[in-house]
């Protein structure tokens, strides 16, 4: 079973560049959330895709944006970059089909330094 | 806004258990309780969540008050390797809810 990759590991952006971070999620689920991690902060919900479609969002400008892929993978899409967007960006992946419990599996996340 | 309130730092002795509590007084009675840890530079880690009935697992217990305003987690032997932040979270069981964090609680094993 592979656990939940992303991809770059680092990167570096200055301000009003864009940028894609990508996310392969964990074999059979079928639910990607973002999450972005300021320091010293926790975790803050980006948005969440089932299925291909957003199936929620947080408190984030509408200059993040996302996708998801047939096969579940996902990606995150920031424009205009701002320096306050430097920040740890996670991603986590889960099974909706299993309301059993709700266990997410999440990447090492990929850092984003703007300057 | 998080639900929970736990408190910033915590240190602990090596191989002694480490008690992580946390306040959600305005828990519903359709919430869980769900704690997960964030090892420093990885990915947020699911440790054990709970309704109402104390829960067990291989990494730690959970302890839930009868009133469900608290609850705590056990690491029955903590080693340097539980180093963490620890969040409590508190969800409705919906499969792939978001999750809400807060700050957390860091705790520090010592040698």
């Amino acid at each position: 079973e592979t656990g939940v990759t992303q991809s770059p590991t680092h990167l570096i952006k200055t301000r009003g560049q864009q940028v894609t971070l990508r996310c392969s999620s964990q074999s059979g689920h079928n639910t990607v959330s973002w999450y972005q991690q300021a320091l010293g902060q926790g975790p803050q919900f980006i948005f969440q895709y089932y299925r291909e479609e957003e199936n929620g969002r947080g408190n984030f400008p509408p200059r993040f944006s996302g996708l998801q892929f047939p096969n579940y993978s996902s990606e995150l899409n920031v424009n205009a970059l701002e320096l306050d967007d430097s920040a740890l960006y996670l991603c986590a992946s889960s099974d909706a089909r299993d309301r059993t419990y709700n266990e997410q599996f999440f990447g090492p996340g990929t850092r984003l330094t703007v300057l | 806004d998080a639900k929970t309130t736990q408190p910033t730092s915590m240190d602990c002795a090596e191989g002694r258990a480490a008690n992580l509590p946390c306040n959600h007084s305005t828990i519903s009675g359709n919430e869980y309780v769900y704690w997960y840890r964030q090892i420093h530079s990885q990915g947020p880690q699911y440790i054990i969540h709970g309704l109402k009935n104390n829960e067990t697992n291989e990494m730690a217990s959970l302890i839930i008050t009868e009133d469900r305003k608290s609850s705590t987690l056990i690491l029955p032997h903590a080693t340097l390797r539980d180093t963490a932040v620890y969040y409590c979270i508190v969800i409705t069981q919906g499969g792939s809810e978001k999750l809400v964090f807060g700050k957390g609680m860091k705790l520090t094993v010592n040698p």
